[in-house]
């Protein structure tokens, strides 16, 4: 069956670092986005992307982030300067089209757990 | 304003028990969907069930259902014949009508920690 995948599953970076967190979406999906999780708390949407740009973004995503699809399969999120609080789990998801009235699930992916020190 | 809401912080239930998990939400549009997600403490993200807002049965699939309430605004997952694999969180999350290539973002509740006695 196919899946999202992300790497790496666990991040450790120092605070003012650049990290590049990666996702390759299910191949046939053409909607992609990066939602993160800060430990004990809810799901909160980062970012929506099709057709090679952003589609929506939260308040969450300043100009620290940025997502790019360098290829047709990578998927990636960029932060540059990070922060303590950017500690969370950063999960990839993707689907076949944006929303409703069609049901289309969002798939996905295990997480990046990234830690910063 | 919370678009969804949880008020189940953590439930308890007996092994083969059924049990239901509250969520209500907030939207002015027409067209949405609902949807569940389980996330077990390994952490990742499974999805559970879908119910559409034009859908006028309540969704069902396996040992999940839910009871879909359009006036009242809610949504309760029924899980039956509770396992002991089912101690995970589960989280509520909404998507609202998009127009256009908009991206149909997921809005989640806080979620709800089950926790399955043997």
């Amino acid at each position: 069956e196919p899946e999202v995948t992300q790497t790496p599953s666990h991040q450790v970076t120092q605070m003012g670092q650049e990290v590049i967190l990666r996702c390759v979406p299910i191949s046939n999906h053409l909607y992609f986005y990066w939602y993160r999780q800060i430990l004990g708390q809810k799901v909160e949407f980062l970012v929506s992307f099709y057709n090679n740009e952003i589609s929506e973004k939260s308040e969450i995503f300043d100009d620290q982030f940025s997502v790019e699809r360098p290829d047709g399969s990578n998927f990636t999120l960029k932060i540059r300067s990070t922060k303590l609080e950017d500690s969370a789990m950063y999960f990839c998801a993707s689907s076949e089209a944006g929303g409703p009235p069609t049901y289309n699930e969002q798939f996905f992916g295990p997480g990046t757990r990234l830690t910063v020190l | 304003a919370q678009k969804i809401t949880q008020t189940q912080p953590g439930m308890f239930v007996q092994e083969k028990e059924a049990v239901t998990l509250d969520c209500t939400y907030d939207t002015s549009d027409q067209s949405y969907g609902l949807f569940w997600y389980k996330q077990p403490s390994s952490g990742e993200m499974i999805f559970l069930i879908y119910q559409g807002s034009y859908d006028e049965q309540n969704a069902t699939e396996g040992r999940y259902s839910l009871n879909f309430q359009k006036a009242r605004k809610s949504t309760n997952l029924v899980i039956s014949a509770s396992q002991l694999g089912d101690s995970a969180m589960y989280f509520c999350a909404m998507r609202e009508g998009t127009g256009g290539n908009q991206g149909g973002k997921l809005i989640f509740g806080q979620g709800t920690e089950l926790s399955v006695k043997p």
